[in-house]
Formats: C-alpha cells, sequence, structure tokens
C-alpha cells in the first residue's frame, strides 16, 4: 500500500515567521509531488508542484524534494493569516498517476 | 468558464437508498476522478477513469459505482452497499499527461439522515 505521512500538527507559527511543512512517501517510484492548500469546508487548492530534486521556488512558496530521502517538504516565508489552513501533500504514482494524499497539516499563523 | 462543476453540493440520504453525484468538466481532460474525504482526514480515492468508457477502482470503490460515458461527465453512485457514505466527496480531473496536475470541483456533502 502505497503511503503519504505528514508531520503531525496542528503547527502554529507568528505572523511573518517561515511555517515549514513535511512529507514522507513510500513508492520509490513516485514521479510527481504537489502541495494542496485547503481551507474549511472548501476543496483542495493546488499551490506548488515539484518533478526533480532540489528546490523550486513560487513566490512566498519553496517546495523542496529528494528522492533518495523519499521527503518533500513545503516552506511559506512570511507567513500571512490568510495561510491559515490545512496543507496536503499528494504524490502521483502508478499508470493513471492517480494521487495519493497525506492526512494534512493544519497550520495556523497568529497576528 | 473553465473548470469542474459539481452537484449537488449538499445532499440528504435515507438508509438504504442509492443517491448520485454529479461531476461536468470542461477543460478536455481524459482523466477522471473520484475521492472521498472525512472529518480531519486526507483524500482517498474511490474510482479514477482515464478514458470514455473504461474506470477503475480506487482504494475505497466498494459501496459505489461509475460510469464514463461522455469525456465531460462521470458521476459517481453512492450505493445502500455502502455503509459509511456521510463525507465530502471531491471530483477532479487532469490531463493525463506526465506531470499530471490534479484540478478538483467544489465538492459535495453526503450526510444519512
Amino acid at each position: 500500500q502505497k503511503e503519504v505521512e505528514q508531520n503531525s500538527g496542528p503547527l502554529s507559527v507568528p505572523e511573518g515567521a517561515i511555517a515549514s511543512l513535511n512529507c514522507t512517501y513510500s513508492d520509490r517510484g513516485s514521479q510527481s509531488f504537489f502541495w494542496y492548500r485547503q481551507y474549511s469546508g472548501k476543496s483542495p487548492e493546488l499551490i506548488m508542484s515539484i518533478y526533480s530534486n532540489g528546490d523550486k521556488e513560487d513566490g512566498r512558496f519553496t517546495a523542496q524534494l529528494n528522492k533518495a530521502s523519499q521527503y518533500v517538504s513545503l516552506l511559506i516565508r512570511d507567513s500571512q493569516p490568510s495561510d491559515s489552513a490545512t496543507y496536503l501533500c499528494a504524490v502521483s504514482s502508478g499508470s493513471a498517476r492517480q494521487l495519493t494524499f497525506g492526512s494534512g497539516t493544519q497550520l495556523t499563523v497568529l497576528p | 468558464d473553465g473548470g469542474i462543476t459539481q452537484s449537488p453540493k449538499y445532499l440528504f440520504r435515507k438508509e438504504g437508498q442509492n443517491v448520485t453525484l454529479s461531476c461536468e468538466q470542461n477543460l478536455n481532460h481524459d482523466a477522471m476522478y473520484w475521492y472521498r474525504q472525512d472529518p480531519g482526514q486526507g483524500l482517498r480515492l474511490i474510482y479514477y477513469s482515464q478514458i470514455v468508457n473504461d474506470f477503475q477502482k480506487g482504494d475505497i470503490a466498494e459501496g459505489y459505482s461509475v460510469s464514463r460515458e461522455k469525456k465531460e461527465s462521470f458521476p459517481l453512485t453512492v450505493t445502500s452497499a455502502q455503509k459509511n457514505p456521510t463525507a465530502f466527496y471531491l471530483c477532479a480531473s487532469s490531463s493525463g499527461t506526465s506531470g499530471n496536475t490534479i484540478y478538483f470541483g467544489e465538492g459535495s456533502w453526503l450526510t444519512v439522515v
């Protein structure tokens, strides 16, 4: 069974700080990696995708991938209260490239 | 506007009833998916379809059925065999190509009464 595990939450950071979210996965054949943000009662929204080892930056968000360690992370710089949400790590594998999701990490940014 | 439309947004089911959740996309995506989310949990894959007239079971297909008669449509039926159907149901689609970014509809809340 393919597994995706995220660091247990909830996670609280003060406004302006860096939030660090971590994720490990079990399937070495995984090809694509995604971070989704989900506000309470809403559907997930894609915020980052990463496909190769290293860092990928997009505004205040940086995704980091280490396939040897089967580890992917998301850094949120200058955290804002509007970043308060649950962050879902998702890993794509298989012939249909279906996503396997972690259980999510709830982030609260305190004003 | 392009996107994925799910309906209804809220649905109540009586014991023993079958209900069908609609999912339509106008993104011209080949692949479509149904996920279930329970409170405080991640998403679990119910069924997926890579092409019209073909679909495969996901991790929790028991008690559910789907059809894919048109590229744009992928309805999910929650049958009476599904003993604990109360959840948030999410339909998604992707182009199916390398990279395979999956986009979600707004979701449907199903409650058993």
